[in-house]
């Protein structure tokens, strides 16, 4: 089955004990992004990948570090995680042309930093 | 830079009426996405509109977006509780980026 998989899905921290968000996904697809979800304020870009070795700021990118190895895989890394990064987190893929392509989202990691 | 403004935020109606969601841009949409999330979790496809009056249906719901390329509608015939959740409009703002709306709730009343 085509997907786009995150873990964990539910992650409690405490202000600044590094975490890593895993996400891959099984298409092939060369665009991977990552998006938090905020009450009253939607959904925002952190990071993208337009390929391997490729990746470009969003609209949020500060307290957040990504990589792009492999294909298939986009991790976000919190260094040093925040109250202000509680938030519902989002990995998506796409074929290179976002035109003709949608975006393949996630389940979704809810992150809760204590 | 280019926002997406979805109306109306949320949206409350009686099952079996008809009802649309708006998503206006201010600028030229590049390609124009809709989903549907049920609350605290993913985003499922819907449509996705390339062209100046293109309109797309699945089941009872219908896309269009507008000449101009600025502006779409998502319209609903014959609401279910199954339609209820969140609907957003996002766009290819052509720097890829993906832009989102910052979504419409719809609740159904039976």
């Amino acid at each position: 089955e085509a997907q786009v998989t995150q873990n964990p899905r539910y992650l409690i921290t405490v202000t600044g004990k590094k975490l890593t968000v895993t996400c891959s996904q099984n298409m092939n697809h060369e665009y991977m992004s990552w998006y938090r979800q905020d009450p009253g304020l939607g959904l925002r870009q952190i990071y993208y990948s337009m390929n391997v070795e490729v990746t470009d700021k969003g609209d949020v990118p500060e307290g957040y570090k990504v990589s792009r190895k492999e294909k298939r895989n986009f991790p976000l890394i919190l260094e040093s995680p925040s109250p202000n990064q509680t938030s519902l987190y989002f990995c998506a893929s796409s074929l290179r042309d976002l035109g003709d392509s949608p975006l393949h989202f996630g389940n979704g990691t809810r992150l809760t930093v204590t | 830079s280019q926002e997406l403004e979805q109306s109306p935020q949320s949206l409350i109606v009686q099952e079996g009426k008809n009802l649309t969601i708006n998503c206006t841009s201010s600028k030229t949409l590049y390609g124009l996405y809709w989903y549907k999330q049920k609350y605290g979790e993913g985003l499922i496809f819907l449509m996705m509109l390339q062209k100046g009056g293109e309109e797309k249906s699945h089941e009872k719901i219908t896309a269009k977006l507008d000449e101009k390329k600025q502006q779409s509608s998502l319209h609903i015939t014959a609401s279910q509780p199954s339609h209820a959740g969140i609907y957003l409009c996002g766009a290819d703002r052509g720097d890829d980026k993906i832009i989102f709306g910052k979504g419409t709730r719809l609740h159904i009343l039976p």
